[in-house]
């Protein structure tokens, strides 16, 4: 079972939708929790973390984090074709000293005009 | 402007040769990370500093090495006993903080030649 599970995609949605991508995890004692964005060819750009149970808002982007489900998703509202990225779920466990972030291999989400 | 600066952006490596891929920052941050990402993969831990003049080994640092002589540099050589090192070279850098994820460089794209 791998640490962090995403789709893998492509998850395609009209300009002005709603995308709302999933994340799994293992590690029961995860701390954090982090989204990043990676346009084609680029490097990833942190987009939100979320710590606590619950919704996190940011702009068009809302985090949401079930500890006892080990899920973490994250929604765009009112999508854009600039939005067409792969989405990066991280987490951070807790391992001691050293808390390891583990990224998942991301869902590729396509725009459509 | 504070950043992580990477370079090269590509780099040819030939049979048996050695090369070095540096990464600075100008952040003030304690933590800095080398990740591999290959396609369809998650990104994968290297070596990992927190302090400078100490850093560990991560997920896959054999074939690789880091030094941290100073806290804005985390210089990666590949050397030849990395069998497969074509890849796409990411640096990283975080506060070391929970709370915080991590800024990322824009990446060194390596090609065996």
């Amino acid at each position: 079972q791998k640490e962090v599970e995403q789709n893998s995609g492509p998850l395609s949605v009209p300009e002005g939708a709603i995308a709302s991508l999933n994340c799994t995890y293992s590690d029961r004692g995860s701390q954090s929790f982090f989204w990043y964005r990676q346009y084609s060819g680029k490097s990833p750009e942190l987009i939100m973390s979320i710590y606590s149970n619950g919704d996190k808002e940011d702009g068009r982007f809302t985090a949401q984090l079930n500890k006892a489900s080990q899920y973490v998703s994250l929604l765009i509202r009112d999508s854009q074709p600039s939005d067409s990225a792969t989405y990066l779920c991280a987490v951070r466990g807790d391992s001691g000293g050293y808390q390891k972030v583990t990224f998942g291999t991301g869902t590729k989400l396509q725009v459509i005009p | 402007d504070g950043g992580i600066t990477q370079s090269p952006k590509y780099l040819f490596r030939k049979e048996g040769q050695n090369v070095t891929l540096s990464c600075e920052q100008n952040l003030n941050h304690d933590a800095m990370y080398w990740y591999r990402q290959d396609p369809g993969q998650g990104l994968r831990l290297i070596y990992y500093s927190q302090i400078v003049n100490d850093f560990q080994k991560g997920d896959i640092a054999e074939g690789y090495s880091v030094s941290r002589e100073k806290k804005e540099s985390f210089p990666l050589t590949v050397t030849s006993a990395q069998k497969n090192p074509t890849a796409f070279y990411l640096c990283a850098s975080s506060m070391g903080r929970e709370d915080y994820g991590y800024t990322f460089g824009s990446g060194t794209r390596l090609t065996v030649v």
